[in-house]
């Protein structure tokens, strides 16, 4: 059964960081792109970061380009986001899902549960 | 990266049909066959419907079926049922490894 469990939200105030996990089993991590996708309390999802199987192929919404990092360890069987310099628009439960292709191009078959993101003084 | 159109609210009796379009451009929608549909119940994490414009994975009901017309997709849901209620997203693949979702529409089963 795949499995996708994140980690590490919290309250942070305006301009901090904070560094999101994602736990994934069930499937063969490395085969797979992943991806971050928010959702701002009572608003629609907005895609955030997606990451090739290999690191090779790494995308961003300009909404976070030159803020947010994302990373995976295959052999952790995890992706990351570091999220730098945070802002209350940020504030959103934060998806971890999982490509259907290696390249960050595919479509979302398995969603984590997310973790929530709060950002303010 | 401008959000994909989708219009706010659609709402059908039960056993009709409904049509949520999903509007985007030559560099996204128009460009790419990688739209897909998610829908979303209120509290829970997003369902993949629709993949590649057109494909259902397995398990999702063959009354969901999604088509493309130039940068318009669409999703249609036959035979409503009380528990297609719900957020409906659509998302397409906007080159460069970038993604871009719809603003999302409510399903309303009257």
């Amino acid at each position: 059964e795949v499995q996708l469990v994140e980690s590490g939200g919290g309250l942070v105030q305006p301009g901090r960081s904070l560094r999101l996990s994602c736990a994934a089993s069930g499937f063969t991590f490395d085969d797979y792109a992943m991806h971050w996708v928010r959702q701002a309390p009572g608003k629609g999802l907005e895609w955030v970061s997606g990451i090739s199987w290999n690191s090779g192929s790494i995308g961003y919404a300009d909404s976070v380009k030159g803020r947010f990092t994302i990373s995976r360890d295959n052999a952790k069987n995890s992706l990351y986001l570091q999220m730098n310099s945070l802002r209350a628009e940020d504030t959103a439960l934060y998806y971890c899902a999982k490509d259907q292709s290696a390249r960050p191009v595919g479509d979302f078959d398995y969603w984590g549960q997310g973790t929530l993101v709060t950002v303010s003084s | 990266q401008s959000a994909l159109t989708q219009p706010a609210s659609v709402s059908g009796s039960p056993g009709q049909s409904i049509t949520i379009s999903c509007t985007g451009t030559s560099s996204d929608v128009g460009s790419y066959n990688l739209v897909s549909w998610y829908q979303q119940h209120p509290g829970k994490a997003p369902k993949l419907m629709i993949y590649e414009v057109s494909k259902r994975p397995s398990g999702v009901s063959n009354r969901f079926s999604g088509s493309k017309s130039g940068n318009t997709a669409s999703l249609t849901i036959s035979g409503l049922q009380a528990e297609d209620e719900a957020d409906y997203y659509c998302c397409s693949y906007a080159g460069s490894s970038t993604k871009v979702f719809g603003g999302g529409t409510k399903l309303t089963v009257l």
